[in-house]
């Protein structure tokens, strides 16, 4: 079946490194989403991107669409201790509505 | 604009108990989704609701099933609860939903359920 990984699971950094993680569809997706989750809270949506190739920014993040649709990244510049949480991208699934399928999500920990 | 809200936040039931959940999504949004977060499998799609018509579900027994009302709100129900079950049950609502496409989803705080 459809399928997204997600890597790394865990990563731990000192405030002030970069951190990426990086997403894989088994399928080609018609856009995919990115979601951050605090400890103790609930999945909160932080971008969309749909073109292949697509690049976009927030602040310190930096977002990529590769051009196949079928792996994105998010980058992190300059961690803080604010950007901990768990990061899913999500993808939807092929033929259905609305219907989401999450990587397993990365955990970032950030030691000041 | 007020957020997805979710009833109860926390419940604890015992096996073979039912259980329902409430959710009510932005105001102005049609499309309600449920999913279960647990930490060996992660976000789990369950089903989703537009239009109170279900068009979309995932991979769980028959015990789990849902409706969505006239004014978009959303119940969940669990019959038969297994130890399983415990989980975080996350509701999720967007303003469309079209085949093939996911629009930007806004969760809910879910309803932490544990069975004993």
């Amino acid at each position: 079946g459809q399928q997204v990984m997600q890597i790394p699971q865990y990563q731990h950094v000192q405030e002030g490194e970069d951190f990426t993680t990086y997403c894989n569809s088994s399928t080609t997706l018609s856009n995919i989403q990115w979601y951050k989750q605090r400890p103790g809270g609930h999945p909160v949506f932080l971008i969309q991107l749909v073109k292949s190739g697509e690049v976009k920014k927030q602040k310190r993040l930096t977002f990529q669409f590769g051009e196949a649709k079928k792996n994105s990244s998010l980058h992190i510049t300059a961690t803080q201790t604010t950007d901990v949480g768990t990061y899913f991208c999500a993808g939807p699934v092929t033929g259905g509505y609305n219907k989401l399928i999450f990587g397993a999500g990365t955990r970032l920990a950030v030691h000041p | 604009k007020a957020g997805v809200t979710q009833t109860p936040r926390y419940l604890i039931k015992t096996r073979g108990q039912q259980v329902t959940l409430s959710c009510s999504p932005i105001s102005g949004h049609r499309s309600v989704s449920w999913y279960q977060q647990t930490p060996g499998q992660g976000l789990q799609f369950l089903f989703e609701y537009f239009s109170e018509t279900q068009r979309n579900k995932g991979n769980f027994p028959g015990r789990f099933s849902g409706r969505q009302f006239s004014n978009s709100r959303s119940e969940m129900n669990v019959s038969t609860l297994e130890l399983g079950d415990s989980a975080l049950y996350l509701c999720a609502s967007s303003l469309g939903s079209d085949r093939g496409w996911s629009y930007e989803q806004y969760f809910g705080p879910g309803t932490r359920l544990t069975v004993t």
